[in-house]
């Protein structure tokens, strides 16, 4: 089972329509827990980043949260662009061990935005 | 753009063959990270080099090996080619081994 489950799977929204990304992960404990965009064969590019004790980091029109209780984030974005029109990938890394950072990265949810 | 480059953008080889991807890392960062990601999947860790040296390194097989020069780009090696190692390579550069980590474009890989 993958430790970072992101849904929907895709999305499609209207040009100018908010939405909201789902991020649940089992990873315990963690030292942050970060939102990427990655466009179509690119490399991903960092928009939030939280750590276990932050509830809420917002970027722009993304806006994110994150309860640790239920081991939930979620990626609001408002007023959506056709640029929005990416992958958004949940990361979680958990404490630093062995002198190196590893980042655990969601599926991803593929987000559409049409005219 | 993050600064860090790749190269080349896509390629194609055969099974059974071998593979070189470069990563130019930016400037100032001395570590530089290696994702597999697969299509429709989140990246996977493959390994990281720091300071020239393997500084951990992911669930792969020992055919994956890479290189980090002294000006800190690095190259990923891949050996004895399998279909499913099809995939966008990524490479991220740091700071440091625990600090944030920038990506390239990444390459394409598709094995036939």
């Amino acid at each position: 089972k993958n430790q970072v489950e992101q849904s929907p799977q895709s999305l499609i929204i209207l040009e100018g329509k908010n939405c909201t990304l789902q991020c649940n992960y089992t990873v315990s404990p963690f030292s942050n827990l970060r939102w990427y965009k990655q466009d179509t064969g690119r490399g991903p590019v960092s928009l939030t980043i939280m750590t276990f004790s932050e509830n809420t980091k917002s970027n722009g029109r993304y806006t994110a949260t994150l309860d640790a209780d239920t081991k939930q984030s979620s990626l609001h974005i408002t007023a959506s662009q056709l640029s929005d029109s990416a992958s958004y990938i949940c990361v979680v890394s958990p404490p630093i061990s062995g002198g190196y950072n590893k980042l655990i990265f969601g599926a991803g949810t593929r987000l559409a935005v049409h005219p | 753009e993050t600064g860090v480059t790749q190269s080349p953008t896509h390629l194609i080889k055969t099974r059974g063959q071998q593979v070189t991807l470069r990563c130019s890392s930016q400037s100032g960062h001395n570590t530089v990270s290696w994702y597999q990601q697969a299509l429709g999947q989140g990246p996977q860790f493959i390994f990281q080099y720091y300071r020239e040296e393997e500084n951990g390194r992911g669930n792969f097989p020992p055919r994956f090996s890479g290189l980090q020069f002294p000006n800190y780009s690095s190259e990923l090696n891949v050996n004895a080619l399998e279909l499913d190692d099809s995939a966008l390579y990524l490479c991220a550069s740091s700071l440091w081994t625990t600090y944030e980590q920038y990506f390239g474009p990444g390459t394409r890989l598709t094995v036939t």
